[in-house]
């Protein structure tokens, strides 16, 4: 069965240092991922997403992930971050899995940024 | 362009008692899902839509749970009679195919006393 594996609950940085949330995945053939963060009392904002192509994508506010096929992973990172960055964070993949498509989230991961 | 809309933003009911709440997806989306979030989990589906057919409700607990999108665009969750385990954000998403990037609406939350 597809799964996504979070495996940080929360993670501590100070602003302007760089930021990397981690991202595992169970399925059988290449999914299409996504990263979404989540601010206090407020939906889903997709911040990126991987369908083909380059396994570097590039998103909004500063934000980038990395396919990488043998460890499974889509790993969102930023190089300096900001006292707004402080959210949760979640990765998704779509799959296809009994005659029909799904995206299956993780648990996510909540970033708390020190000034 | 307007995203998803979602209605009420907010809502407190006493156990047993129904409650509904409204989505409206992006202009021209065929697709429309229906999560459930709880605290300090991810969003878990209940049901999709394509037009105005549940493609998958598996999810859906049907003892107490409906939702309708009866003209493809507009669509409605409703809990009958809602319990103190139903608290929670429930996130409607839309989509242009099932399989395309879902949007999502900033969510109802749902107090049950």
């Amino acid at each position: 069965a597809q799964s996504v594996t979070q495996p940080d609950i929360h993670i501590t940085v100070s602003e302007g240092a760089s930021l990397e949330l981690r991202c595992n995945y169970s399925y059988g053939a290449t999914p299409y991922l996504f990263w979404y963060v989540q601010s206090p009392g407020q939906g889903l904002q997709l911040l990126l997403k991987y369908f083909s192509g380059d396994t570097l994508v590039q998103g909004i506010k500063g934000f980038e992930a990395e396919f990488k096929r043998s460890q499974s992973s889509f790993n969102l990172r930023k190089p300096s971050v900001h006292w707004s960055d402080a959210a949760e964070y979640f990765c998704a993949v779509g799959a296809q899995g009994s005659g029909t498509y799904k995206y299956i989230f993780g648990t996510g991961t909540r970033l708390k940024v020190l000034a | 362009e307007a995203g998803v809309v979602q209605s009420p933003r907010y809502k407190i009911i006493e156990k047993k008692q129904p409650v509904a709440f409204w989505c409206n997806p992006i202009s021209g989306h065929n697709t429309l899902y229906w999560y459930l979030q709880n605290l300090g989990q991810g969003p878990e589906l209940l049901i999709r839509y394509e037009n105005e057919e549940a493609v998958d409700d598996s999810q859906l607990p049907k003892d107490r749970f409906s939702a309708e999108r009866l003209k493809g665009v507009d669509s409605t969750l409703k809990i009958q009679p809602a319990e103190l385990g139903d608290s929670a954000v429930y996130l409607c998403a839309s989509s242009l195919t099932g399989a395309e990037t879902q949007y999502f609406g900033p969510g109802t939350r749902l107090l049950v006393l």
